[in-house]
């Protein structure tokens, strides 16, 4: 069964401080993989995509690693910030029939303290 | 803006009456997505279109559930005999096709079946 699934389910750090974030995935055949982030009551924003090659993707303090071989990805953030604050989702999409298909993971709440 | 847009933003309604939902794409993307999201969840694809062509549905996409795309940019969505667990926020995305397109979500709109 095509899973994604997310550690921890909730995360709270001092601002400053930096912290990784978790996804493991099932999916296949693999495609590509997105981290998403979501504040509080709105639509989730991209942060990074990668493709089954790329290993490493930088989008200012978030750093997104892949895995392929254990099916492995991580968002590392890096001097949070309190307006970090929001869900990080992991989406994976895989290719059957002919068309793309997206699975979410549960995402992850991180709270970012003063 | 550009952005992708839905409206309403918030929507209360008494159980069994009908409601309906749009969103407008991004003016040059030709993919729309519709997802279902309840708290502490990730998102949870319910159909998409491409062009005016709805390509898939879910299983979670009910009779009492019908998304259109009459002329292949602004969608709606609209639930008949609103139950309590159609209670969630209804996301709308849209991208352009291919596998690597950004999927741009909206804000939402968080429906309460009261």
């Amino acid at each position: 069964k095509n899973q994604v699934e997310q550690s921890p389910q909730s995360l709270i750090i001092l601002e400053g401080k930096n912290c990784t974030l978790q996804c493991n995935y099932t999916v296949s055949p693999f495609s590509n993989l997105r981290w998403y982030k979501q504040d509080t009551g709105r639509g989730p924003v991209s942060l990074t995509i990668m493709t089954f090659s790329e290993n490493t993707k930088s989008n200012g303090r978030y750093t997104a690693t892949l895995d392929a071989d254990t099916k492995q990805s991580s968002l590392h953030i890096t001097a949070s910030q309190l307006s970090d604050s929001a869900s990080y989702i992991c989406v994976v999409s895989f290719r059957t029939s002919g068309t793309y298909k997206y699975i979410f993971g549960t995402g992850t709440r991180l709270k970012v303290l003063a | 803006d550009t952005g992708v847009s839905q409206d309403p933003r918030h929507k209360i309604t008494k159980r069994g009456q009908n409601v309906t939902f749009r969103c407008d794409p991004i003016s040059e993307h030709n993919r729309l997505y519709w997802y279902r999201q309840t708290l502490g969840q990730g998102p949870e694809f319910l159909t998409y279109f491409q062009n005016e062509a709805q390509l898939e549905k879910s299983r979670l996409l009910s009779d009492r559930f019908s998304a259109e795309r009459p002329k292949g940019s602004f969608s709606t969505l609209e639930i008949q005999r609103t139950e309590q667990g159609d209670s969630a926020m209804y996301l709308c995305a849209s991208s352009l096709a291919g596998n690597t397109n950004e999927q741009y979500f909206g804000p939402g709109t968080r429906l309460t079946v009261t």
